[in-house]
């Protein structure tokens, strides 16, 4: 049972480049949710989704793009990367409201 | 705007003791809350959590409580061991809103 599977561990995008951080979960999990988690500020989520083909914004939404074609992946982009989005970002998957999550083990990206 | 807060960064306890890691938050409309816990270069580990309707959650050796009069949830560890050395967030179910965290060192 891998659980929450992230790829890649860690990358450099130029400023402006654009990429696709990958998540994909094999626990049937309909609620899955991108978080990024910068010194001092905890983990704020991006972006979220309760089911295939629904998505909502998080609190820090900007300069990030989700679909959720299927259950089991949830891909988050960056459309143009800034170096304000240097960063870990975690995805996390759940059965719903009260569970605990289930996280990967982080994607370290670096925007210079 | 921060509606879940852990105002202590860090806290050091004697291997044994009990460690208290506190949270408020401001949202009263909060249904649950969650305690994880983090290593450094892995994800957040889900703890506890404790549903709106109670005031103690307990599992082993980690209990929590919440007073929702004061809007504050609690974390207790007893008793503390060397491996409970980790970052400790608190966590309202509502889009899963974090605190800043607790950085937890156990003195042996």
């Amino acid at each position: 049972n891998a659980g929450v599977t992230q790829t890649p561990k860690f990358q450099v995008l130029k400023t402006g480049q654009s990429m696709t951080l990958q998540c994909a979960q094999d626990m049937n999990h309909e609620y899955m949710s991108w978080y990024r988690q910068d010194p001092g500020m905890g983990l704020r989520l991006i972006h979220y989704s309760v089911g295939a083909g629904i998505t909502d914004q998080g609190e820090v939404p900007n300069g990030y793009n989700v679909s959720r074609s299927t259950t089991e992946d949830f891909p988050l982009r960056l459309l143009s990367a800034a170096p304000s989005q240097t960063s870990v970002y975690f995805c996390a998957s759940s059965t719903g409201t009260g569970h605990g999550y289930t996280f990967g083990s982080g994607t370290r990206l670096t925007v210079v | 705007d921060q509606q879940v807060k852990q105002n202590s960064p860090s806290l050091s306890v004697q291997e044994g003791r009990i460690s208290i890691l506190n949270c408020d938050y401001t949202n009263s409309m909060f249904d649950y809350f969650l305690w994880y816990k983090k290593y450094p270069a892995e994800g957040p580990t889900f703890l506890i959590s404790i549903s709106s309707i109670k005031d103690k959650n307990e599992d082993g050796r980690f209990t929590v409580f919440l007073n929702k009069s004061a809007k504050h949830l609690s974390l207790h560890i007893v008793p503390s061991q060397p491996g409970d050395s980790a970052v400790y967030f608190c966590a309202a179910d509502e889009k899963l809103t974090f605190g800043t965290g607790t950085r937890l060192t156990i003195i042996p």
